[in-house]
């Protein structure tokens, strides 16, 4: 099975700075990587698919990157509505998803 | 309107089952897999399995081989996901969705809790 290790597990940030969130695959899954948005009670919203492709009609400050096994979600300028949860998820072979960053005000 | 609508939450005793349905509305349920995953109350997220609604065939994860299974009624467009051998474990939201890789539409949840 492939293991999906997200880092930080919680992020304390401001409206306007620069947020990055990681996420590590125990082996290669080539560019088959998907950002979520979750929020309390309500189902994730995709983000980002195949590592750095903008699902339509999500904010341009949304971005992603990475290939193989390191991957990177920025949120170039935090806003009051990105507080939330982001899980990265691999679809290589089947699903396996990271544990989460909880984004919270600081 | 394309969505998916889930049924609603269910309270189960241990060793009883659950079966979660997911109706498909705005498209032809046919044409699309559809995946479900679960979330424990603020835990990550569990892929369960997938099932092709056109054929019938469907792939399980390990942990739920024996206990989980997925099914469906093309002349309703619904799917639906049963869970037996029920455990305290088990209680988590469990989401519908459709596709196999980057999701961009999902149920609304079904919670399902397990309380003896």
């Amino acid at each position: 099975d492939i293991q999906m290790t997200q880092s930080p597990s919680t992020l304390s940030a401001s409206v306007g700075d620069r947020v990055t969130i990681t996420c590590r695959a125990s082996q290669s899954i080539s560019s088959w990587l998907a950002w979520y948005q979750q929020k309390p009670g309500k189902a994730p919203k995709l983000l980002i698919y195949k590592a750095s492709s903008l699902e339509s009609g999500v904010p341009s400050r949304f971005s992603g990157s990475g290939s193989g096994t390191e991957f990177t979600l920025t949120i170039s300028s935090l806003q009051p509505d990105d507080f939330a949860t982001y899980f990265c998820q691999q679809y290589n072979s089947y699903w396996t998803f990271g544990q989460g960053t909880k984004v919270e005000i600081k | 309107q394309v969505q998916l609508v889930q049924s609603g939450a269910e309270v189960k005793k241990p060793g009883a089952s659950v079966k979660v349905s997911c109706k498909a509305s705005g498209y032809t349920l046919t044409s699309f897999d559809i995946t479900w995953v679960r979330q424990a109350t603020g835990q990550g997220l569990e892929w369960m399995g997938w099932m092709n609604p056109n054929s019938g065939n469907t792939d399980y994860a390990q942990k739920f081989q024996g206990r989980v299974t997925m099914t469906r009624n093309t002349s309703i467009n619904t799917a639906y996901m049963e869970l037996s051998s029920l455990r305290s474990d088990d209680t988590a939201m469990y989401y519908c969705a459709r596709g196999r890789q980057g999701v961009r539409l999902w149920g609304q949840g079904t919670l399902v809790t397990v309380s003896s």
